[in-house]
Formats: C-alpha cells, sequence, structure tokens
C-alpha cells in the first residue's frame, strides 16, 4: 500500500511571491503522481501528472512539480501566485501498475493568496 | 460541455432516512468513481465501476450501494443514514482506468443529523 503526506495545512503567501507546496510519498512500487486542484465550490481539476521520463512536469496555470525518486517527493511550485491561485491543492499516488482506483489523496493544502 | 453533474448540490437526512445521489457524465467515459471528502482528510474512494453493468468496493463502501445501467449514470445510494456519513460527496469519472486524469463533479454536502 502507498501513502502521501501533505505537511503543510495551510499556506499563506503574498501575491506575486513564489510558492512551494510540499507532498512526500511512500510506496513499495514504482508510482504515478498527481497534483490536484479544488477551488471553493468546486470539484477537483488535474494541474499535472508524473507517469514516467523527465522528472520536472509543468502543468496548467503556471504551475510545475519536480519528482524526486531519492526523496520520495512530488513538491508543487510556481513562481508568481495570483489572488486566482487560492484554492486547496491535493497531492495524488497510484501504483503504476493498478488503475485509479489505487489511488490515493493526500490531506489537501490550503493555499491562500494575501493581496 | 456539462461533463461530470451531480444532483443535488446539499441535502439534510435525518438519522435512517435513505437517498440516492445522482452523478452523469456526458464524456462516453467508461470508468466511474464515488468519493467522500471529511475535513482535514484526503478523498477516500467508496465504490467504482469499470462500465455499464460492472461495479466494485472502494476503500469505504459499508452503507453504501451503487449500480451502473448505464454508461452515463452511476447513482450512489444510502440506506439508512447515519452522522458518519455527513460528508462532501464527489463523483469522478474517466476514459481508461491507468494514468488517465479524473474528471469531477462539483459535489454534493450531505448532513445526516
Amino acid at each position: 500500500a502507498q501513502s502521501v503526506t501533505q505537511l503543510d495545512s495551510q499556506v499563506p503567501v503574498f501575491e506575486e511571491a513564489p510558492v512551494e507546496l510540499r507532498c512526500n510519498y511512500s510506496s513499495s512500487v514504482s508510482v504515478y503522481l498527481f497534483w490536484y486542484v479544488q477551488y471553493p465550490n468546486q470539484g477537483l481539476q488535474l494541474l499535472l501528472k508524473y507517469l514516467s521520463g523527465s522528472t520536472l512536469v509543468k502543468g496548467i496555470n503556471g504551475f510545475e512539480a519536480e519528482f524526486n525518486k531519492s526523496q520520495t517527493s512530488f513538491h508543487l511550485r510556481k513562481p508568481s501566485v495570483h489572488i486566482s491561485d487560492t484554492a486547496e491543492y491535493f497531492c495524488a499516488v497510484s501504483p503504476s501498475n493498478f488503475g485509479n482506483e489505487k489511488l490515493t489523496f493526500g490531506t489537501g493544502t490550503r493555499l491562500t493568496i494575501i493581496p | 460541455n456539462a461533463g461530470v453533474t451531480q444532483t443535488p448540490k446539499f441535502r439534510i437526512l435525518k438519522i435512517g432516512q435513505s437517498m440516492t445521489l445522482q452523478c452523469t457524465q456526458d464524456m462516453n467515459h467508461n470508468y466511474m468513481y464515488w468519493y467522500r471528502q471529511d475535513p482535514g482528510m484526503g478523498l477516500k474512494l467508496i465504490y467504482y465501476s469499470v462500465g455499464a453493468g460492472i461495479t466494485d468496493k472502494g476503500e469505504v463502501p459499508n452503507g453504501y450501494n451503487v449500480s451502473r445501467s448505464t454508461t452515463e449514470d452511476f447513482p450512489l445510494r444510502l440506506e439508512l443514514a447515519a452522522p458518519s456519513q455527513t460528508s462532501v460527496y464527489f463523483c469522478a469519472s474517466s476514459y481508461v482506468g491507468t494514468d488517465e486524469k479524473l474528471f469531477f463533479g462539483s459535489g454534493t454536502q450531505l448532513s445526516v443529523l
């Protein structure tokens, strides 16, 4: 079984400042990694995913994440945040030889942008 | 483009009542899922379906039932509502079941009092 840890439950950031949301995972097999975003009163939307290949993954809205196998991390970054980035962000992991039914979500990080 | 549609958006139930949460998708996706989201917790999978007529349990299936008679619809049934089922419920779908992104509905906020 795999697990996901998002250590920061809340992250306040000033507008136009950079941000990093941390995600660490644990798994005994190779994994796929995902970041989803949930805007207020909406369902989750995929930001980006890592399946294989380049460890730096670029997603929508200027976000990117880097897969670090040795540190079992998949941190999400954005160089300059906007008010519209206020949302909850979920990291998720699934074993690469199973389907989405094995997808495990983290507890989420609430990103608040301060004007 | 409707995507995944869930109804109702809000519902209050009394203990012991039953209800059905509706979920419809218009993307011709084979895979559909029901999750619950509790405060401070990640999403937990309740049930999923890989196609019409085929369903299977997820991580937290107790107290729920599902059916999948068509590709489009995947209703979730609560037979005897309990306070522990107070949660936000999300339906999701995907075209294939592996490494494919999930499309989520906007959720149903359910309170059992």
